[in-house]
């Protein structure tokens, strides 16, 4: 089955500082691999994506990712973070780009505090 | 680009009453529909998923007789909550996909808020 672990539950990055948002899966086969940000009660919105190809991939507001196949690893950075980046960050993987019989598989989650 | 609607976004309900929560895929035809639900501080986990014009198939552990499922039309899925008591309040959270190997990657709507009193 499988499973994404997003070791971090809080961090804290002062702004105008680099983040990196780390995120691991476990996956029988080709992963669909996803960063979805979400604002306090709201829903999630899509970050960037991965299907194939290019392993870094640029995404909204500035995020890209790093696919790493040999370490099971998909993870989220942003040069320089601003106060409205102050979020909930998921990390989710599936077995197809949308649709399908299979839902995301998602992580727990990582809360992102930007201090002044 | 492509938009999930979910109606209502807050609702407060009597135990014992019923709610419906309406998700809609507004420009685009969302063969597939997946339900979830997030607990405060914790991930999302996924509900049922629902497929046009056939019946949802729930996840392990979620009472199909109590989260009703009806994906009626390309653009809508509903999810009713029967005889809903306190610790059905949560956030639910729907979202939409195309056809498997469309490219076209879920979309979520912005959730509702259901308060059981």
């Amino acid at each position: 089955a499988q499973s994404v672990t997003q070791p971090d539950i809080h961090i804290t990055v002062s702004e105008g500082a680099s983040l990196e948002l780390r995120c691991n899966y476990s996956y029988g086969a080709t992963p669909y691999l996803f960063w979805y940000v979400q604002s306090p009660g709201q829903g999630l919105q899509l970050l960037l994506k991965y299907f194939s190809g290019d392993t870094l991939v640029q995404g909204i507001k500035g995020f890209e990712a790093e696919f790493k196949r040999s370490q099971s690893s998909f993870n989220l950075r942003k040069p320089s973070v601003h106060w409205s980046d102050a979020a909930e960050y998921f990390c989710a993987v599936g077995p197809y780009s949308g649709g399908g019989a299979d839902g995301l598989t998602f992580g727990k989650g990582t809360h992102l505090i930007i201090q002044p | 680009g492509a938009v999930v609607s979910q109606h209502p976004s807050r609702v407060i309900c009597k135990s014992g009453t019923s709610v419906k929560i309406e998700c809609r895929s507004l420009d685009f035809q969302a063969t597939t529909m997946f339900w979830y639900r997030q607990f405060p501080k914790k991930s999302l986990m996924l509900m049922a998923t629902s497929n046009e014009g056939s019946k949802a198939t729930y996840e392990q552990g979620v009472e199909k007789d109590k989260f009703l499922i009806n994906h009626a039309s390309l653009t809508l899925s509903t999810l009713t909550v029967t005889s809903a008591h306190p610790e059905d309040s949560s956030f639910y959270i729907c979202s939409a996909g195309g056809p498997r190997g469309s490219g076209e990657p879920l979309h979520f709507g912005n959730g509702t808020r259901l308060t059981v009193t």
